[in-house]
């Protein structure tokens, strides 16, 4: 069964940073792409950004492009979000999405989801 | 971007109706197309993907369909655990987009 479990999320002042961190078990992590996608409270989805599997490249949401990071450690199972000089606008429940491919590009549909970590921007 | 317009936003149905949910893109995507459900502080469900493709274990009453640029969720006969929020997602480009969702509610 695949299980992806998020956590790293919490309270954080406008211009700080945050590392969330995506857990993942039950599959062969390393290849499978990866993604961030998070919802505002009350909101819609709003995909963040996503990672290959296969050559590790990364793709960004324009709205955060430049603020966060995407990462993969495939020997620990797990994937990663650095987030930079945070937003109000940020303050979103993210969750880790995984695809049925390795490459970002192919089938680019999320088949499994963690259950989200909150993030709270706020001073 | 690719933009997503999903409708109606919400729609008021009863056990039993047939319900169907419109999203159109701003472009062409093919048939690059997926259907999620979410119910309340659950994560979102992938129900079918390829416009059409229903996920393993999604019930027969769930159907998709493509027109162009237009794509369309169908429940067959509306059921009590169907009542929830419908998402479309694009993935014909490299940034990919969703709808702005459709909540069902009970009548």
């Amino acid at each position: 069964e695949v299980r992806l479990l998020e956590s790293g999320g919490g309270l954080v002042q406008p211009g700080g940073s945050l590392r969330l961190s995506c857990a993942a078990s039950g599959f062969t992590f390393g290849n499978y792409a990866m993604n961030w996608v998070r919802q505002a409270p009350g909101t819609g989805l709003e995909w963040v950004s996503g990672m290959s599997g296969s050559d590790g490249s990364t793709y960004y949401a324009d709205s955060v492009r430049g603020r966060f990071t995407i990462s993969r450690d495939n020997s620990k199972n797990t994937l990663y979000l650095q987030m930079n000089t945070l937003r109000a606008e940020d303050t979103a429940l993210y969750y880790c999405a995984k695809q049925p491919s390795p490459y970002y590009y192919d089938r680019g549909y999320f088949d499994s989801w963690g259950q989200g970590t909150l993030v709270t921007v706020s001073s | 971007d690719i933009q997503m317009t999903q409708s109606p936003s919400t729609l008021s149905a009863s056990v039993g109706d047939r319900v169907t949910i419109t999203c159109r893109a701003s472009q062409t995507i093919s048939n690059w197309l997926a259907w999620y459900q979410q119910k309340p502080g659950k994560a979102p469900k992938l129900l079918i993907h390829t416009a059409s493709i229903l996920e393993g274990g999604v019930p027969s009453r769930f159907s998709g369909s493509r027109s162009g640029t237009d794509f369309t969720l169908t429940i067959s006969s509306l059921q009590p655990d169907d009542f929830a929020t419908y998402y479309c997602q694009q993935y014909n480009a490299y940034s990919w987009t969703f709808g702005q969702g459709t909540k069902v509610e009970i009548k």
